[in-house]
């Protein structure tokens, strides 16, 4: 099936900084790639949609300022954390759908962020 | 509202156990469901999927049926093994283009 990956799969960062959380579609190109978090014991929720060449589609009462997206190419979507917070810390999961038709959904394996 | 309520966890059984996870949703006419399975380190993976009234996914052993009269989406299987322990997320298709609403995700422990 097809694979998405995402980079890096754990970072630790200082409060203030920001992070980059990379995802690829590593066998097929995605116009489309969703951004998940998901807190601990807890469901995905959903964040905002990656529009390749577009601005990214944020869910209601995400911040679009402090959650940068960039979707530059049709096998990368990257989510910026600006200016974290120890309650940014959470693990921060990656989508993109089957282009075939389907609503089938291929997932990255998840990035955990530890803001200290 | 539109959500997916599903069986808190964590579920620990034994090997060759019958498992069932219920799931129901609230929605706005039939959405597609699903079942995806996270394994350890792993992401998420479609297990089985439904896409209208009556239709059952079944795969590696799951079954799933939608039922319309009781919104539910409940996954099943006869005979677990250690293999199949995982987190197991309920979801439905959501209002737009492919978004997903997922339930809050189910531990399951087989022990041998």
């Amino acid at each position: 099936g097809a694979v998405v990956s995402q980079h890096p799969s754990w970072v630790i960062c200082k409060s203030g900084t920001s992070v980059k959380i990379e995802c690829r579609s590593l066998d097929f190109q995605a116009t489309t790639m969703f951004w998940y978090r998901q807190f601990p014991k807890q469901s995905l929720m959903l964040m905002a949609t990656s529009n390749e060449g577009s601005k990214a589609t944020y869910e209601q009462g995400v911040e679009k300022d402090k959650f940068l997206i960039n979707h530059a190419s049709l096998t990368l979507s990257t989510l910026t954390v600006t200016s974290a917070h120890p309650e940014d810390s959470s693990f921060y999961i990656c989508s993109a759908p089957d282009r075939g038709g389907s609503d089938t959904q291929y997932f990255g394996p998840g990035t955990r962020l530890t803001v200290l | 509202g539109n959500s997916v309520t599903q069986m808190e966890g964590p579920v620990t059984l034994s090997e060759e156990a019958f498992l069932t996870i219920n799931c129901t949703y609230t929605a706005t006419g039939y959405p597609s469901l699903f079942w995806y399975v996270q394994y350890p380190g792993e992401g998420l993976q479609l297990l089985l999927k439904a896409t209208k009234a009556d239709d059952k996914g079944s795969n590696k052993g799951f079954e799933a049926t939608y039922r319309k009269e009781t919104t539910s989406f409940h996954l099943e299987k006869g005979s677990v093994q250690v293999s199949d322990s995982a987190v197991y997320f309920c979801a439905r298709m959501g209002q737009g283009a492919q978004k997903l609403v997922f339930g809050q995700g189910t531990r399951l422990t087989i022990n041998p």
